[in-house]
């Protein structure tokens, strides 16, 4: 079941520049998509989401682009700091949030000093 | 700024044994859930709780599971008898009317 697929592993970008994580899906059902940051160890922390009716929602360093006609969202992070290394999920859900999470694999991110 | 808490952060149990994993969901949020994640593996759905009654489980989510809300502020996991492909690490959730669900710390649970 690949619904939410997030096809980078890994991505290392310098410290300052642009950070570009992609995420697919293929469900038409989903109408929120969300990214998370995780840690090892600890529990995923919300980041930033974009519901369907938009297609782009920032909130500081962060923005998440959604192409609805693509099915395909990404998350920019400028300028990217040292503590952003961490790995980032992509998440979907239905009727606008009211349905359970589906999640991609994530991607981890490194950022080089 | 409000949190969910889980207890306990690591469990070690024999194969067969019940465990009872708890979760303190954000005060005033309505919706809970549980995923888990096996290592390696991509964050799994497994049950989502409102208005004290399963809304949507997983296949995962066999007769072997089991979700309470014993008061007001618990939320718990049960796994009857474990199996060794139950090691993974758990995560509850919460939200309230909003669409956002906040995760715990997580419980990692090693099923020997």
């Amino acid at each position: 079941d690949q619904q939410v697929k997030q096809n980078s592993p890994s991505l290392s970008v310098q410290e300052g520049r642009i950070s570009i994580l992609n995420c697919d899906y293929t469900n038409s059902m989903f109408d929120y998509f969300l990214w998370y940051k995780k840690y090892p160890a600890e529990g995923p922390t919300f980041l930033i989401s974009i519901s369907s009716i938009k297609d782009k929602n920032e909130d500081g360093r962060f923005t998440v682009f959604l192409n609805k006609s693509a099915k395909h969202l990404s998350l920019h992070i400028v300028p990217s700091q040292p503590g952003d290394s961490a790995v980032y999920f992509c998440a979907a859900s239905a009727r606008f949030g009211n349905e359970k999470l589906t999640f991609g694999t994530g991607t981890r991110l490194t950022i080089i000093p | 700024e409000p949190e969910v808490t889980q207890t306990p952060s690591h469990q070690v149990t024999q194969m067969g044994q019940e465990v009872i994993l708890r979760c303190v969901p954000i005060s005033n949020h309505l919706y809970f859930y549980w995923y888990r994640q096996i290592l390696g593996q991509k964050v799994e759905f497994l049950v989502s709780f409102y208005n004290n009654e399963i809304s949507e489980k997983s296949e995962i989510f066999d007769d072997q599971f089991s979700v309470e809300r014993p008061d007001g502020s618990n939320f718990t996991l049960k796994i009857r008898s474990t199996k060794l492909e139950d090691s993974a690490m758990y995560f509850c959730a919460s939200r309230d009317n909003q669409e956002t669900q906040y995760f715990g710390p997580g419980t990692r649970l090693l099923v020997l």
